[in-house]
């Protein structure tokens, strides 16, 4: 079963614009997870946050994590054609057996 | 290898036939997972190992699907009696230890006819 829901399902923007997806989530996590995915190929991750962040920082990437919401965001800065892929969200659900639980993901189209 | 390989990449079989998907895993990797992902949707757990053993296998959706790590490096996911609603790309990865990023193969996309 899907455990995150990205929002939105998908965005469309310009080349230098920023991109912000967001990730809402039901249980208890450790961490939560961000990971990329372009056509036909296998997921890259991206970034990593624990439970006991709030923020954290990797490039042109910026994650933040609300545990009170159960929600977190992605964003991409002055975006690239290169970054057009999809983008999911994993936790773990608390387990510290190493599965995780991946949303439907955000589909992210940039215009060059 | 530089990351995880799955072969084949692509598998068209007929209703009812047996297949088997390989992974292999960075060299190293103890934990090993398999995941299956329908168009549009993100991957789902099937079977995750730590070493030679299935430490969770409670995705596997029935008892048609069944995989082994015999020496603890590469896994062969094994699909008994395929039905069309087996059709996804089923994609492995593997990771130093628990809790740590996973790193994706490319998949391997089942066709079941």
């Amino acid at each position: 079963s899907q455990q995150g829901e990205e929002d939105p399902q998908a965005l469309s923007i310009q080349e230098g614009e920023n991109a912000t997806m967001n990730c809402s989530y039901k249980t208890s996590i450790n961490n939560l997870q961000w990971y990329r995915q372009n056509s036909g190929r296998g997921l890259v991750h991206l970034i990593l946050i624990r439970s006991n962040e709030r923020e954290k920082h990797s490039g042109r990437l910026r994650v933040t994590l609300d545990t009170s919401k159960k929600s977190s965001s992605l964003l991409i800065t002055a975006s690239r054609a290169a970054d057009t892929a999809s983008y999911f969200c994993a936790t773990d659900r608390g387990s510290t057996l190493g599965r995780l639980y991946f949303g439907r993901g955000t589909q992210l189209t940039v215009w060059p | 290898g530089a990351g995880v390989s799955q072969t084949p990449s692509n598998k068209v079989t007929e209703k009812g036939k047996y297949v088997e998907l390989r992974c292999d895993p960075i060299s190293g990797h103890t934990a090993l997972y398999w995941y299956r992902q329908s168009l549009g949707q993100g991957p789902e757990f099937l079977i995750y190992f730590q070493g030679t053993g299935a430490a969770d296998d409670s995705g596997l959706p029935n008892d048609r699907f069944f995989a082994v790590r015999p020496e603890g490096s590469v896994s062969t996911l094994k699909i008994q009696r395929t039905e069309r609603g087996d059709s996804a790309v089923y994609l492995c990865a593997s990771s130093p230890e628990e809790n740590s990023p996973l790193h994706f193969g490319n998949g391997t996309r089942l066709t079941v006819t």
